[in-house]
Protein backbone atom coordinates (compact mmCIF):
# COMPACT_ATOMS: atom_id res chain seq x y z
CA UNK A 1 0.00 0.00 0.00
CA UNK A 2 0.86 3.68 -0.18
CA UNK A 3 3.37 5.32 2.31
CA UNK A 4 3.62 8.45 3.86
CA UNK A 5 4.52 11.05 1.03
CA UNK A 6 5.49 14.60 1.67
CA UNK A 7 5.46 17.78 -0.76
CA UNK A 8 7.12 19.18 -2.37
CA UNK A 9 10.07 16.79 -2.40
CA UNK A 10 12.64 20.47 -2.42
CA UNK A 11 11.82 23.81 -2.24
CA UNK A 12 14.08 26.86 -2.34
CA UNK A 13 12.91 30.13 -1.54
CA UNK A 14 14.26 33.22 0.18
CA UNK A 15 15.15 34.83 3.57
CA UNK A 16 11.38 36.17 4.57
CA UNK A 17 8.87 34.33 2.87
CA UNK A 18 6.36 32.03 3.67
CA UNK A 19 6.30 28.43 3.12
CA UNK A 20 4.01 25.40 3.67
CA UNK A 21 4.95 22.00 3.74
CA UNK A 22 2.26 18.86 3.10
CA UNK A 23 1.86 15.44 4.54
CA UNK A 24 -0.58 12.70 3.53
CA UNK A 25 -0.11 10.04 5.90
CA UNK A 26 -0.74 5.99 5.59
CA UNK A 27 -4.92 5.93 5.38
CA UNK A 28 -6.27 5.20 8.60
CA UNK A 29 -3.04 6.31 10.66
CA UNK A 30 -4.50 8.62 13.35
CA UNK A 31 -1.27 9.67 14.68
CA UNK A 32 0.96 12.23 12.57
CA UNK A 33 4.57 13.71 13.33
CA UNK A 34 6.68 16.36 12.21
CA UNK A 35 10.28 15.61 12.31
CA UNK A 36 13.18 18.37 11.18
CA UNK A 37 16.52 16.92 10.21
CA UNK A 38 19.87 19.23 10.15
CA UNK A 39 22.70 17.99 8.10
CA UNK A 40 25.16 15.35 9.97
CA UNK A 41 22.21 15.36 12.84
CA UNK A 42 19.12 12.90 13.71
CA UNK A 43 16.09 13.95 12.99
CA UNK A 44 14.13 16.49 16.14
CA UNK A 45 10.47 16.37 17.11
CA UNK A 46 8.87 18.99 16.29
CA UNK A 47 4.84 18.77 16.53
CA UNK A 48 2.63 15.58 16.85
CA UNK A 49 -1.18 15.04 16.23
CA UNK A 50 -3.53 12.51 17.04
CA UNK A 51 -6.56 13.12 15.21
CA UNK A 52 -6.97 16.53 14.52
CA UNK A 53 -5.26 18.10 17.78
CA UNK A 54 -1.81 18.88 18.24
CA UNK A 55 -1.45 16.63 21.63
CA UNK A 56 2.30 18.62 21.65
CA UNK A 57 3.85 20.86 19.98
CA UNK A 58 6.70 21.34 22.60
CA UNK A 59 9.46 20.88 19.78
CA UNK A 60 7.95 23.89 17.74
CA UNK A 61 10.77 26.44 17.72
CA UNK A 62 9.01 29.60 18.31
CA UNK A 63 5.96 30.99 16.93
CA UNK A 64 7.31 31.41 12.97
CA UNK A 65 6.63 27.73 12.83
CA UNK A 66 2.98 26.56 12.69
CA UNK A 67 0.79 23.05 11.72
CA UNK A 68 -2.29 21.98 10.97
CA UNK A 69 -4.33 18.61 10.16
CA UNK A 70 -7.55 20.18 9.92
CA UNK A 71 -9.36 16.78 9.22
CA UNK A 72 -7.07 14.76 10.77
CA UNK A 73 -5.58 13.34 7.57
CA UNK A 74 -3.27 15.66 5.60
CA UNK A 75 -0.92 18.18 7.72
CA UNK A 76 0.79 21.04 6.69
CA UNK A 77 3.75 22.58 8.25
CA UNK A 78 3.77 26.78 7.58
CA UNK A 79 6.31 28.39 8.00
CA UNK A 80 6.21 32.17 8.52
CA UNK A 81 9.30 34.86 7.68
CA UNK A 82 11.93 32.33 7.00
CA UNK A 83 15.37 32.75 8.19
CA UNK A 84 18.54 30.47 6.78
CA UNK A 85 18.88 28.74 10.16
CA UNK A 86 15.04 27.07 8.81
CA UNK A 87 16.96 25.25 6.34
CA UNK A 88 16.99 21.43 6.84
CA UNK A 89 14.85 18.30 5.99
CA UNK A 90 11.60 18.64 7.31
CA UNK A 91 9.87 14.79 7.63
CA UNK A 92 6.28 13.61 8.80
CA UNK A 93 5.83 10.26 10.35
CA UNK A 94 2.50 8.18 11.31
CA UNK A 95 1.79 5.66 12.82
CA UNK A 96 -1.74 3.94 13.30
CA UNK A 97 -2.43 5.26 16.35
CA UNK A 98 -0.75 7.43 19.23
CA UNK A 99 0.13 5.08 21.97
CA UNK A 100 3.91 4.00 23.27
CA UNK A 101 3.75 0.45 20.94
CA UNK A 102 3.45 1.30 17.49
CA UNK A 103 6.38 1.68 14.96
CA UNK A 104 6.62 5.51 13.29
CA UNK A 105 6.34 5.05 9.35
CA UNK A 106 8.41 7.93 7.85
CA UNK A 107 7.90 9.77 4.32
CA UNK A 108 10.62 10.92 2.28
CA UNK A 109 10.97 14.44 3.53
CA UNK A 110 10.95 17.63 2.09
CA UNK A 111 14.48 19.70 1.58
CA UNK A 112 13.84 23.42 2.43
CA UNK A 113 16.32 25.93 1.71
CA UNK A 114 16.21 29.41 2.51
CA UNK A 115 18.94 31.99 0.89
CA UNK B 1 16.99 16.56 28.64
CA UNK B 2 17.08 13.54 28.03
CA UNK B 3 19.58 12.29 24.86
CA UNK B 4 20.79 9.50 22.61
CA UNK B 5 24.19 9.02 21.63
CA UNK B 6 25.52 6.70 18.85
CA UNK B 7 29.11 5.29 18.70
CA UNK B 8 30.87 5.57 16.12
CA UNK B 9 30.07 8.04 14.09
CA UNK B 10 31.12 6.60 11.09
CA UNK B 11 32.16 3.02 10.41
CA UNK B 12 34.15 1.15 6.72
CA UNK B 13 34.25 -2.62 6.85
CA UNK B 14 35.09 -4.71 4.05
CA UNK B 15 32.31 -6.80 2.43
CA UNK B 16 31.51 -10.29 4.95
CA UNK B 17 32.25 -9.00 7.85
CA UNK B 18 30.16 -8.63 11.23
CA UNK B 19 29.77 -5.62 12.64
CA UNK B 20 27.94 -4.24 15.87
CA UNK B 21 26.37 -0.44 16.04
CA UNK B 22 25.87 1.09 19.42
CA UNK B 23 23.63 3.24 20.89
CA UNK B 24 23.14 4.67 24.48
CA UNK B 25 20.75 6.61 26.10
CA UNK B 26 19.87 8.81 29.74
CA UNK B 27 17.14 7.24 31.00
CA UNK B 28 15.96 3.79 31.49
CA UNK B 29 12.08 4.86 32.02
CA UNK B 30 11.55 3.91 28.16
CA UNK B 31 8.23 2.70 26.09
CA UNK B 32 10.69 1.32 23.35
CA UNK B 33 13.41 1.84 20.91
CA UNK B 34 13.92 1.76 17.43
CA UNK B 35 16.56 1.55 14.81
CA UNK B 36 15.84 2.96 11.24
CA UNK B 37 17.76 3.00 8.15
CA UNK B 38 18.63 6.21 6.06
CA UNK B 39 20.18 6.30 2.84
CA UNK B 40 21.16 9.64 1.85
CA UNK B 41 18.35 11.90 0.36
CA UNK B 42 16.09 9.38 1.51
CA UNK B 43 13.77 9.24 4.38
CA UNK B 44 13.94 6.57 7.47
CA UNK B 45 12.97 3.13 7.34
CA UNK B 46 12.31 1.12 10.70
CA UNK B 47 14.43 -2.28 10.87
CA UNK B 48 13.71 -3.20 13.89
CA UNK B 49 11.58 -1.79 16.72
CA UNK B 50 12.29 -3.04 20.20
CA UNK B 51 9.51 -3.03 23.36
CA UNK B 52 10.65 -2.09 26.83
CA UNK B 53 9.97 -5.51 27.77
CA UNK B 54 11.79 -7.33 25.46
CA UNK B 55 15.36 -8.09 25.54
CA UNK B 56 15.87 -8.38 21.33
CA UNK B 57 14.87 -8.89 18.32
CA UNK B 58 16.16 -10.16 15.09
CA UNK B 59 14.93 -9.40 11.57
CA UNK B 60 16.90 -11.56 8.83
CA UNK B 61 20.86 -10.71 9.24
CA UNK B 62 20.10 -7.74 12.05
CA UNK B 63 19.60 -8.54 15.88
CA UNK B 64 19.07 -5.59 18.32
CA UNK B 65 19.49 -6.06 21.69
CA UNK B 66 18.33 -3.80 24.91
CA UNK B 67 19.81 -3.45 28.27
CA UNK B 68 17.33 -0.71 30.05
CA UNK B 69 19.23 -0.57 33.04
CA UNK B 70 22.24 0.26 31.54
CA UNK B 71 20.52 2.37 28.52
CA UNK B 72 22.21 0.87 26.08
CA UNK B 73 21.20 -0.69 22.65
CA UNK B 74 23.04 -2.66 20.09
CA UNK B 75 22.45 -3.47 16.34
CA UNK B 76 24.29 -6.67 15.38
CA UNK B 77 24.58 -6.55 11.37
CA UNK B 78 25.64 -10.14 10.27
CA UNK B 79 27.84 -11.36 6.73
CA UNK B 80 27.66 -7.29 5.73
CA UNK B 81 27.28 -6.16 2.44
CA UNK B 82 27.41 -3.09 0.14
CA UNK B 83 23.94 -3.13 0.65
CA UNK B 84 24.12 -2.19 3.67
CA UNK B 85 25.45 0.90 3.23
CA UNK B 86 23.59 3.60 5.23
CA UNK B 87 23.13 5.72 7.97
CA UNK B 88 21.67 3.88 10.94
CA UNK B 89 19.89 6.30 13.21
CA UNK B 90 18.63 4.88 16.89
CA UNK B 91 15.48 6.15 18.30
CA UNK B 92 13.82 6.34 21.61
CA UNK B 93 10.56 6.72 22.72
CA UNK B 94 10.98 8.17 26.90
CA UNK B 95 8.42 7.88 28.82
CA UNK B 96 8.96 11.36 30.27
CA UNK B 97 8.49 12.77 26.56
CA UNK B 98 5.56 10.72 26.10
CA UNK B 99 5.08 9.82 22.29
CA UNK B 100 7.80 11.90 20.62
CA UNK B 101 11.48 10.06 19.29
CA UNK B 102 14.28 11.34 20.55
CA UNK B 103 17.16 10.22 18.25
CA UNK B 104 20.95 10.30 17.78
CA UNK B 105 23.10 11.87 15.34
CA UNK B 106 23.54 8.59 13.40
CA UNK B 107 26.01 5.66 13.00
CA UNK B 108 27.54 6.69 8.84
CA UNK B 109 28.43 2.68 7.46
CA UNK B 110 29.95 1.78 4.18
CA UNK B 111 30.90 -1.96 3.50
CA UNK B 112 33.52 -2.31 0.95
CA UNK B 113 33.21 -4.67 -1.66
Amino acid sequence: GAGVSQTPSNKVTEKGKYVELRCDPISGHTALYWYRQSLGQGPEFLIYFQGTGAADDSGLPNDRFFAVRPEGSVSTLKIQRTERGDSAVYLCASSPSGPSTDTQYFGPGTRLTVL
Amino acid sequence: KQEVTQIPAALSVPEGENLVLNCSFTDSAIYNLQWFRQDPGKGLTSLLLIQSSQREQTSGRLNASLDKSSGRSTLYIAASQPGDSATYLCAVRFMEYGNKLVFGAGTILRVKS
